[in-house]
């Protein structure tokens, strides 16, 4: 079974700190990864997409990386801010899927 | 440029009653996705559209689920009769071409069902 896997499943971070999130997942043939954002009791918001023939995306703060051999992606946020606070959800496109598979998310805080 | 509608934003039912979900996809995506997620978890597809056509209904509980795309745009999704167990968030989510490696769903709000 095709599976998206994110630790921690929570995070506290003090404001400024660069923040590290992972997501790893079973089956290196994918179409795509996508790093999405989730407020509480909202939907979600598309962050960055990484085709499967990139090794990593960037938009302002965030960077997302890939490595398709070991399964696993990086959403690097620089700087923290409070505003940043969400959960942070990860998902990829299987080859042969054509859906989004998600991980449970990493729930992050950026204090004050 | 609107994004996914969907309405009603929350529902509160009794069990065995019926309920319906409405989405308007982002226009001119060809692709939509109807998405169930539980607290703590992230989404699962229940259903995909490509136009009118349900390509992939597999995760479906068909016997109490249904869905219909009518003119390949708006969807609307019924449950029928409702169980405890149904209560979560639904997400619909529209593409424009769903199965490139470019592709990026965008998702609307969601339904928050209580079943009591």
């Amino acid at each position: 079974k095709q599976e998206v896997t994110q630790i921690p499943a929570a995070l506290s971070v003090p404001e400024g700190e660069n923040l590290v999130l992972n997501c790893s997942f079973t089956d290196s043939a994918i179409y795509n990864l996508q790093w999405f954002r989730q407020d509480p009791g909202k939907g979600l918001t598309s962050l960055l997409l990484i085709q499967s023939s990139q090794r990593e995306q960037t938009s302002g703060r965030l960077n997302a990386s890939l490595d398709k051999s070991s399964g696993r992606s990086t959403l690097y946020i620089a700087a923290s801010q409070p505003g940043d606070s969400a959960t942070y959800l990860c998902a990829v496109n299987f080859l042969g899927d054509y859906k989004l598979s998600f991980g449970a998310g990493t729930t992050v805080t950026v204090r004050a | 440029e609107a994004g996914v509608v969907q309405s009603p934003r929350y529902k509160i039912i009794e069990k065995k009653q019926p309920v319906a979900f409405w989405c308007n996809p982002i226009s001119g995506h060809n692709t939509l996705y109807w998405y169930r997620q539980n607290l703590g978890q992230g989404p699962e597809l229940l259903i995909r559209y490509e136009n009118e056509e349900a390509v992939d209904d597999s995760q479906l509980p068909k016997d109490r689920f249904s869905a219909e795309r009518l003119k390949g745009v708006d969807s609307t999704l019924k449950i029928q009769p409702a169980e405890l167990g149904d209560s979560a968030v639904y997400l619909c989510a529209s593409s424009l071409d769903g199965g490139t490696s470019t592709d990026t769903q965008y998702f609307g709000p969601g339904t928050r069902l209580t079943v009591l």
